[in-house]
This record gives C-alpha cells, structure tokens and sequence, in this order.
C-alpha cells in the first residue's frame, strides 16, 4: 500500500526566515511525487511534479528536491502570502492515475 | 477559460436523503477524480472515471455512486446521506496521459444533519 507522511503539521515562521517541509513515502514505482498549495476554502493548486532522484524545480521563492524516499520543499525568505497548507502526493506505476497524498503540512508566515 | 467548476459550492442536506454533487470540466480531460477531504485524513479518492461510462472505485467508494455520460461531466451522488459522509468533497481532473497532473475544483462543502 502506498504511504505518504509529511511532517511537520504545522509551521509557523517569520517573514524571512526560511525553512523546509518534510514529505516521506513508502510506494512500489514511483511514476510521480506531486505538491499542491492549498490556501483556506480553496481547492489545491498544482505547484511541481519531481519524477526522479535527484532532480529539483523551483518557482519563486519555493525549490521541491526529490530522493528515493522523500521530498523536500524548501521556502526562502517566506512572505506572509505563502502562509497556506502544502499537499504532497505520490503516483505509483502500479496505480494508474490515482495520486495518495499525505495529511499536509499548515504553513503560517508572520510579518 | 471556466477550467473545472463545482456545483454546489455549500450543501446542508439531512440523513436519509439522496444528493448530487456536480463536476464540470472545460478542458476536455480524460480522467475525472472525486476526493472527500476531512481533518485527520487528508485527500481520500472515492471514485474516479477515465472516460465517458468507464468508473471505478477509490479508497473510500462506499455511500456513493458516480456515473460519466458526458466526458465534461462527472457527478457524485449520495443516495442516503450519513452524517459521516458531512465532509468537503473535490473534484478534479487530468488530461490522462503517463505523469500527468490533476487540476482540482474549488469544492463543495456538504453537511449532513
């Protein structure tokens, strides 16, 4: 069964102060690990997918890296309008177009 | 560009009764994805469909039934709510190709009385 645990729960950081969010899975083939943002009352909004060890994408002030068994999401110089809840999610070979995702992890930038 | 929308976007409903939760999408995407999302559980996958009159179940596919006439369209019904089943529910969407990427609704908040 494919697992995804992200840790920690919740962050609560000053502006500027950079840090990362945690994402362990346990999966057999992995066609894709995925991040969403998801911010109050919202749906999830697609952020990457990393396909293999070893390859990283950024899109501002977020970089996602990728080993053989977690991802990292790091967040420089937070602003507050990156506080939101960030969604991993793995896409196994073996299970088609399904994705598992983890329970996320609440980010709350302070000014 | 409408994307994938939801319909409703609130819902309070009692128990025993049957309702519909609606998910279209614009894009013309093969695969259509239904999750309830709870505190403590994350996203779960209740049905999912890769095309028009092809479902099948997800993690949690009991209380509901899906159907897929239309390649935009993919409604989720609940033919006897449950309190349990008072949760917020999204749909998504993806294009179906290997690796591709779900793109989610805004979702429907649903409470069951």
């Amino acid at each position: 069964e494919d697992q995804v645990t992200q840790s920690p729960e919740a962050l609560r950081l000053q502006e500027g102060e950079s840090s990362s969010l945690n994402c362990s899975y346990t999966v057999s083939g992995l066609r894709g690990l995925f991040w969403y943002r998801q911010d109050p009352g919202k749906g999830p909004e697609f952020l990457f997918t990393l396909y293999s060890a070893g390859e990283e994408k950024e899109k501002e002030r977020l970089k996602a890296t990728l080993t053989k068994k977690e991802s990292f999401l790091h967040i420089t110089a937070p602003k507050p309008e990156d506080s939101a809840t960030y969604l991993c999610a793995v896409q196994a070979w073996a299970a088609g177009n399904k994705l598992t995702f983890g329970g996320g992890t609440r980010v709350l930038v302070k000014p | 560009d409408a994307g994938i929308t939801q319909s409703p976007r609130y819902k309070i409903t009692e128990t025993g009764r049957q309702v519909t939760l609606m998910c279209h999408q614009t894009w013309s995407h093969s695969y259509m994805f239904w999750y309830r999302q709870d505190l403590g559980h994350g996203l779960r996958l209740i049905y999912y469909s890769a095309a028009a009159d092809i479902t099948d179940k997800g993690e949690v596919p009991d209380g509901y039934v899906v159907s897929r006439s239309k390649t935009e369209n993919f409604p989720l019904t609940l033919e006897s709510a449950t309190r349990s089943q008072t949760s917020v529910y999204f749909c998504a969407s993806s294009e179906g190709r290997a690796r591709e990427t779900q793109y989610f609704g805004p979702g429907t908040r649903l409470l069951v009385l």
